[in-house]
């Protein structure tokens, strides 16, 4: 089975930075473009980032670029996105998904990110 | 990258049928196939429920259905069951390898 868990969410501080991880099972990863999508709790959802299979490509929400960086490591299984200059509106659940002919398919459960002093 | 446009809620008695629009623009929904709808349950993450506009992967109920006139996407279930009561969001290929997302909207099976 396709399994994506997320973590490194927490509490940062605004200005600060923070490192997100999406640990990849069940599937070939290296084969596949993946995707970052925030959600703010209780409201919807809005595409990040997105990576292609081999790290060549990315792409960013004109809302993050410049501040994060999508990343990752095929010989771990693992999708990163690094984050910096955090700003109170990042707050968010953020997921890590699986590239489906250009839609995200499968779906981590999410990690909490708060920005707050 | 602005959001499309989707009805805060829709509701609908079992076994009746709802239809969810989501409307962007020639940018976004009009110019690509890309149109995709997800199910997301309280606390639980998204489950694709419809991709390509009218495709649906394994397993997901053929109940659910989509199609696309011009800048609108519509996503279709017939026979309403309690189980599909949850938040519905579209998304779409928005060219520049960039992807939207609808604002959701809130099923309720009365």
């Amino acid at each position: 089975d396709v399994q994506l868990v997320e973590s490194g969410g927490g509490l940062v501080q605004p200005g600060g930075s923070l490192r997100l991880s999406c640990a990849a099972s069940g599937f070939t990863f290296s084969g596949y473009w993946m995707y970052w999508v925030r959600q703010v709790p209780g409201k919807g959802l809005a595409w990040v980032s997105r990576i292609k299979y081999d790290g060549t490509y990315t792409s960013y929400a004109d809302s993050v670029k410049g501040r994060f960086t999508v990343s990752r490591d095929n010989a771990k299984n693992t999708l990163y996105l690094q984050m910096n200059s955090l700003r109170a509106e990042d707050t968010a659940v953020y997921y890590c998904a699986r590239d489906y002919s250009s839609v995200p398919d499968y779906w981590g459960q999410g990690t909490l990110v708060t920005v707050s002093s | 990258q602005s959001a499309l446009t989707q009805p805060r809620s829709v509701s609908g008695s079992p076994e009746q049928s709802a239809t969810i629009s989501c409307t962007g623009t020639s940018s976004d929904v009009g110019s690509y196939n890309y149109v995709s709808w997800y199910q997301q349950h309280p606390g639980k993450a998204p489950k694709l429920m419809i991709y390509d506009v009218s495709k649906r992967p394994s397993g997901v109920p053929d109940r659910f259905s989509g199609s696309k006139s011009g800048n609108t996407a519509s996503l279709i279930i017939s026979g309403l069951q309690p189980e599909d009561e949850a938040d519905y969001y579209c998304c779409s290929y928005a060219g520049s390898q960039t992807w939207v997302f609808g604002g959701g909207t809130k099923l309720t099976v009365l």
